[in-house]
């Protein structure tokens, strides 16, 4: 599977928008973009996935590069809430049937 | 989370017991995963299930043994628990193994091994 690299921390006004990236410079072309979030002593939660276009739903906009070699989720106004631990996964669209965690990273929501 | 229960939620045992965890859902899905949760360590797979009585091993498989006898149960077991073995265990869940794969976790049990 390919590796992913996140910064370590993040601290983000609330209010504002979190820009969280994530580089994935060996991704192959079958690889789905996937992130999760996981608050404290809570399971992780799904967030968003992509493969080559960008993609919005109610929680989040992932950024995909074209060449596909780094992405950023963005969350457009965050809030106290969104205090979590931020991970970016790739990983094939067959065979593989888990998602390998990196330590992803934390974000900080400032009020 | 909706749809998916893990128990005991907190455990704490002594070292050569044996452990079982237990994974329920409600959501019809095929296939289930265990995972492990490590300070520095991120998440890792231990065993994974692909339907009754289908199961593989993940990264970190030593140690565990599963079991699926039914759809919506997928049982942990730790033979005889060791202090290296006291982590958070999450399970979690997906519709299919193919294309985007959304995993659904649970709440996570907290085992303590003594």
């Amino acid at each position: 599977d390919a590796k992913t690299t996140q910064p370590p921390s993040m601290d983000c006004a609330e209010g504002r928008a979190a820009n969280l990236p994530c580089n994935h410079s060996t991704i192959s072309g079958n690889e789905y973009v996937y992130w999760y979030r996981q608050i404290h002593s809570q399971g992780p939660q799904y967030i968003i996935h992509g493969l080559k276009n960008n993609e919005t739903n109610e929680m989040a906009s992932l950024i995909i590069t074209e060449d596909r070699k780094s992405s950023t989720l963005i969350l457009p106004h965050a809030t106290l809430r969104d205090t979590a631990v931020y991970y970016c996964i790739v990983r094939p669209q067959t065979g593989a049937n888990n998602l390998f965690f990196g330590t992803g990273t934390r974000l900080t929501v400032i009020p | 989370d909706a749809g998916i229960t893990q128990s005991p939620r907190h455990k704490v045992t002594e070292t050569g017991t044996p452990v079982t965890l237990r994974c329920h859902q409600t959501e019809n899905h095929r296939y289930m995963y265990w995972y492990r949760q490590d300070p520095g360590h991120g998440l890792r797979l231990i065993h994974y299930s692909y339907g009754v009585k289908d199961t593989d091993k993940g990264e970190v498989s030593d140690g565990y043994s599963v079991s699926r006898s039914k759809t919506e149960d997928f049982l942990l077991t730790l033979e005889s628990a060791t202090s290296s073995q006291t982590s958070v265990y999450f399970c979690a869940i997906s519709e299919t193994g193919v294309g985007a794969n959304v995993l659904t976790f649970g709440a996570g049990s907290r085992l303590t091994v003594l």
